[in-house]
């Protein structure tokens, strides 16, 4: 079946510092992919995303690119804030799903430290 | 547009309490959701809908029930409280399928003592 696997956090790097967090997943067909954030006290929201291979979704100064021959979607951004401390969750949906849930990895939280 | 509104915030439930999670959305959204996040965890599914009077179970949906009457409404009723439904419960939806993105209500955190 379908599924994602995201690194595990806590990830702590320093203000400026240049991020990476991991995304693979594994899939039977062509799945769209995903990068919400969940902020402190808050809902998820969508970050990004990327619907066929090759293709780089960006949004807020974050970019992943959808990776087929390597089964990623790796989040990054170049220079992080204090305010980007927060949840990441990757996520993909099959278009073989006429329900069209989303499958979710397991969430990698951020710590930014001044 | 108010998006997704979940109510109530905040609640504590004693073991074997019944009640019910509101979630509405004015988007006029098809396909809306429940998922429970337990504690540093990820979100699991517990009911879905694509449409009034449509529901289906996710993972994990023992204990909980849902209904859809109209498009705007899907509520969560958790009957007999257990303490291992503590959790955050967040609802979202959705307009159509596919790379569509999903919207979510700012959750309720309950707390089954």
């Amino acid at each position: 079946g379908n599924s994602v696997t995201q690194m595990e956090g806590p990830v702590t790097l320093s203000e400026e510092a240049f991020l990476t967090i991991n995304c693979t997943y594994t899939a039977t067909g062509y799945p769209s992919l995903f990068w919400y954030v969940q902020y402190p006290g808050e809902g998820l929201q969508l970050l990004l995303k990327a619907t066929k291979a090759d293709d780089k979704g960006s949004n807020k100064g974050f970019e992943a690119t959808y990776r087929k021959e390597t089964t990623s979607f790796h989040l990054e951004k170049g220079s992080v804030q204090v305010s980007d401390s927060a949840v990441y969750f990757c996520a993909l949906s099959d278009p073989g799903d006429s329900n069209y849930q989303l499958i979710w990895g397991a969430g990698t939280k951020l710590i930014i430290k001044p | 547009n108010a998006g997704v509104t979940q109510t109530p915030k905040f609640r504590i439930l004693k073991i074997g309490q019944s009640m019910t999670l509101q979630c509405a959305q004015d988007m006029n959204h098809n396909y809306m959701y429940w998922y429970r996040q337990d504690p540093g965890m990820g979100l699991k599914l517990i009911y879905y809908s694509v449409g009034a009077g449509i529901t289906d179970k996710g993972e994990v949906p023992n204990g909980y029930n849902v209904s859809r009457s109209t498009t705007e409404d899907f509520p969560l009723r958790l009957e007999l409280a257990a303490p291992s439904q503590t959790s955050v419960y967040f609802c979202a939806s959705m307009l159509a399928g596919g790379a569509d993105t999903q919207y979510f209500g700012p959750g309720t955190r309950l707390t089954v003592l």
